[in-house]
């Protein structure tokens, strides 16, 4: 397809497990975004990249999260030691370049029993 | 710290009425400002984006202000559809690697 993908669309882990979640940008995108959405909020800043490099983790909320980006291209949020309140949807955006305009992909759904 | 609010949480129209919804922010220091619609299970989709150096900018039935000096931005939908409900997110681009930061959304339900 043309737009963002996420996979999975949803995922379900116990409480200590190890997850990744997967995102493909738009064909072209050099720019990679990560949001987090919990129940009720507006997304919240994660980590931005510029091609292979992580501009900006500022949003990375504990060292149990990690994101990579090897190729340029696909992208792959990691998440150690899952908590309870790790539970939200896991947004992933791309653009052209720095700055243009973010196109979202529909999101991974986790849930963290 | 930038702080983006939109109020109300929630709000319910019948079909044809026009819908106004607003977002405030604290710090007037912004690149851009842009209106989401948000479907549920679905990602955002931009419906418009404002520059700091613009007033507004419209799209159809949509109309979005912003008044930087306030910290305001009001979107307006104009003889609402019952396919207009969803919830509707402002975000404002921070800094020039685009970061954005959100508000916590309105959500629309338009009854027919």
């Amino acid at each position: 397809g043309a737009g963002v993908s996420q996979t999975p669309s949803n995922k379900v882990t116990e409480k200590g497990k190890y997850v990744e979640l997967r995102c493909d940008p738009i064909s072209g995108h050099t720019a990679l975004y990560w949001y987090r959405q919990s129940l009720g909020q507006g997304p919240e800043f994660l980590i931005y990249f510029q091609g292979t490099g992580a501009a900006d983790d500022s949003g990375l909320p504990n060292d149990r999260f990690f994101a990579v980006r090897p190729e340029g291209s696909v992208s792959t949020l990691k998440i150690q030691r899952t908590e309870r309140g790790d539970s939200a949807v896991y947004l992933c955006a791309s653009s052209s370049g720095i700055g243009e305009t973010q196109y979202f992909g529909p999101g991974t759904r986790l849930l963290v029993l | 710290k930038q702080e983006v609010t939109q109020i109300p949480a929630a709000l319910s129209v019948p079909e044809g009425e026009n819908l106004v919804l607003n977002c405030s922010f604290t710090d007037s220091a912004i690149y851009n400002l842009q209106w989401f619609r948000q479907d549920p299970g679905k990602g955002l989709t931009s419906l418009l984006l404002i520059q700091s150096s613009q007033r507004e900018q419209t799209s159809g039935r949509l109309n979005a202000s912003l008044d930087k000096s306030s910290g305001r931005s009001t979107l307006y939908i104009a003889a609402s559809q019952p396919g207009d409900s969803a919830t509707y997110l402002c975000a404002i681009k921070t800094d020039s690697w685009g970061k954005l930061q959100f508000g916590a959304g309105t959500q629309v339900v338009v009854t027919p």
